[in-house]
Parts: structure tokens; sequence; C-alpha cells
């Protein structure tokens, strides 16, 4: 089972808006409403910050938002703060004996 | 508040073993399902395991089949990882998660996540 394909990197301005897009088969993302995101900085452990495709755990900003068409997953993230700069990594429960498969990890850089 | 603390890690030689711990507070243990995640340095995340409340159902990456056994104890509120045959490749930090749902039956999403604990397999 391969990871999920996610951008290597994505930037944005203070106050823009970014999309963090994940790719994966019909076995995982296309296939299963289990689709999650986290976010890691530096050092840090995984926080989680989207589950089941859309919804946002209790304390997650607004400002974050997931959807899924197809075999891709997305992560959006508005009003971009110097705060958000972190690793992003999306997940998928799959069909594979993996059972849980993450994606490849995009870094976000507030410029 | 919920808190997962690890501990355990070490710098061990291949081929050999280590018992990782991971102490739970602040919810009722019994009732989640509980997963080890790693993240070798510099990479990004790999599931490794998951075991559900009662014990019952237990899986294990491909990976780590055969090599790694994950146990839990309600008494201490405990979640163990016992890893043998130990290879260069298994160097990594080693995360214990909380599973999200309580009436899941496999891994699926992780809502809790402890600091982690290194493991260095190196000669």
């Amino acid at each position: 089972q391969s990871a999920l394909t996610q951008p290597a990197s994505v930037s944005g301005s203070p106050g823009q808006s970014i999309t963090i897009s994940c790719t994966g088969t019909s076995s995982d993302v296309g296939g299963y409403n289990y689709v999650s995101w986290y976010q890691q900085h530096t050092g840090k452990a995984p926080k989680l910050m989207i589950y089941d495709v859309r919804n946002r755990p209790s304390g997650v900003s607004n400002r974050f938002s997931g959807s899924k068409s197809g075999n891709t997953a997305s992560l959006t993230i508005s009003e971009l703060q110097a705060e958000d700069e972190a690793d992003y990594y999306c997940s998928s429960y799959t069909s594979s004996t993996t059972l849980v498969v993450f994606g490849t990890g995009t870094k976000v850089t507030v410029l | 508040e919920v808190q997962l603390v690890e501990s355990g890690g070490a710098l061990v030689q291949p081929g050999g073993s280590l018992r990782l711990s991971c102490a739970a507070s602040g919810f009722n243990f019994n009732t989640y399902s509980m997963n080890w995640v790693r993240q070798a340095p510099g990479k990004g995340l790999e599931w490794i395991s998951y075991i559900s409340s009662s014990s019952s159902s237990i899986y294990y990456a491909d990976s780590v089949r055969g090599r790694f056994t994950i146990s839990r104890d309600s008494a201490k509120n405990s979640l163990y990882l016992q890893l043998n045959s130990l290879r260069v490749e298994d160097t990594a930090v080693y995360y214990c998660a909380r599973e999200l749902s309580r009436i899941a039956t496999a891994p699926y999403q992780f809502d809790y996540w402890g600091q982690g604990t290194l493991v260095t397999v190196s000669s």
C-alpha cells in the first residue's frame, strides 16, 4: 500500500487561503469517508484537525475545512496565519492489509 | 484533560528488544481503542498497530507483524508495545494515539496523541 500523495509544499501570505490535496485510490480515499487531516508543528505530536472528511473537532478553528471528490481529499486553510505554518498529513482507512494509510505530508509556509 | 505519555524509548542494537509504554489519563481508558503510530526521522507518519478496548481485536501493519506485540492493562490505564527483532529501519519516534470513535472496530482516525518516545536501532 503506497502512501497517499500530497504536494511537498504549499505557501501563502497571511490572510490568504490555501488548499492541500491528498490523492489516493478507490480502495482508500475514494471508498471511505474515514479521511482525516493532522497538523504537526516541528518537534511536536500530530493534532487532529479534520475527521470524517469534513468534520472539525471541538477547539479547531473554522478556518480549517475539508472536502472530498472522487479519490482526492482536500484541506483548505482560510485567512492564513503565522501559527498555521506546520506539516500537514492526510490519512484514510484502506481496504488493504495496511488498514490506515497516511499521506506523504505537506509543509505549509506562511510568507 | 486527555493525556497520553509514552516512555521506554532507547538506543538498542539490531536484533534487540524493547518495551514501550503509554500512560493514559483524563478519560475512560477502558472504553477506547488505542493505536501506535511511528515517524522515522524526517519522514512521514506510519500506523503500526491497533488494539480494541477489550483487547479482542488486534491489528498490525505488515512491516511489524510477527515482531511487535500490542497489549493493554485496564487496571493501570496503560498501553504497551513490545518490540522484538528490531531493525535499523524501526528507528523512529513512536506515538500512542487514541481512536476517535468508541464504536470503532478497526483503526480509522486518531483524536489524541502522546508526545512520542524515540527508539533508535543502531550498532
